[in-house]
């Protein structure tokens, strides 16, 4: 069963840091490229970043372009979001989502990042 | 940057079809896919491709792209199927959603 698990999330205050995880399973992580999306409290979804299955390719929305920074660990099948420059307006579930013929087939549950003072 | 556009919300009497709609440049040049997105829960992915289904996925759903339109349908409506829908594309390298429809089942 291809599992997704988030963790790392929490209050932080603005202009802080936070790092976020997912520990992937159930399938052959670096075979596939995977991506982390965020939701703002009662928004839609917004895709964040994404990176190849060698974390050759790495690709940020413009929004966070600069703040986060994307990384994985295809030993430890682990996804990473290292968010710098925290601003209220990045606080939201974050999702990690496997990538898989132009669309997300697989979701993790979500970390909830608050920035607040 | 690329932008898709969504209704922000459907209605449908249960039994009948659903109809709903993403626009964005040139998207029929693209592959869209769809979410169902229920209170509380992670998205699921319920089209990808602009017209498959992932395995698991009721036939009731359909997907279809051309010109600058992408759209879900849902063919008799069940009450279960009362939730946001969102789309989203590629677009160099970027993934972009839609703003989400919700879609409410009376």
């Amino acid at each position: 069963e291809v599992q997704l698990v988030e963790s790392g999330g929490g209050l932080v205050k603005p202009g802080g840091s936070l790092r976020l995880s997912c520990v992937a399973s159930g399938f052959t992580f670096s075979g596939y490229s995977v991506n982390w999306v965020r939701q703002a409290p009662g928004k839609g979804l917004e895709w964040v970043s994404s990176i190849s299955s060698s974390g050759s390719y790495i690709y940020y929305a413009d929004s966070v372009k600069g703040r986060f920074t994307i990384s994985r660990d295809n030993a430890k099948n682990s996804l990473y979001l290292q968010m710098n420059s925290l601003r209220a307006e990045d606080t939201a579930v974050y999702y990690c989502a496997r990538d898989l013929l132009s669309s997300f087939d697989y979701w993790g549950q979500g970390t909830l990042v608050t920035v607040s003072s | 940057s690329y932008e898709l556009t969504q209704p922000p919300s459907v209605s449908v009497s249960p039994g009948q079809t659903a109809s709903i709609t993403c626009s964005g440049d040139k998207l029929g040049d693209k592959y869209a896919c769809w979410y169902q997105q229920k209170p509380g829960q992670s998205p699921v992915l319920v089209i990808y491709q602009s017209s498959k289904r992932p395995s698991g996925i009721p036939a009731r759903f359909s997907g279809s792209n051309s010109g600058n339109t992408a759209t879900l349908t849902i063919s008799g409506t069940q009450a279960m199927d009362e939730a946001d829908y969102y789309c989203q594309a590629w677009d160099s390298s970027l993934r972009v959603f839609g703003g989400g429809t919700k879609l409410t089942v009376l």
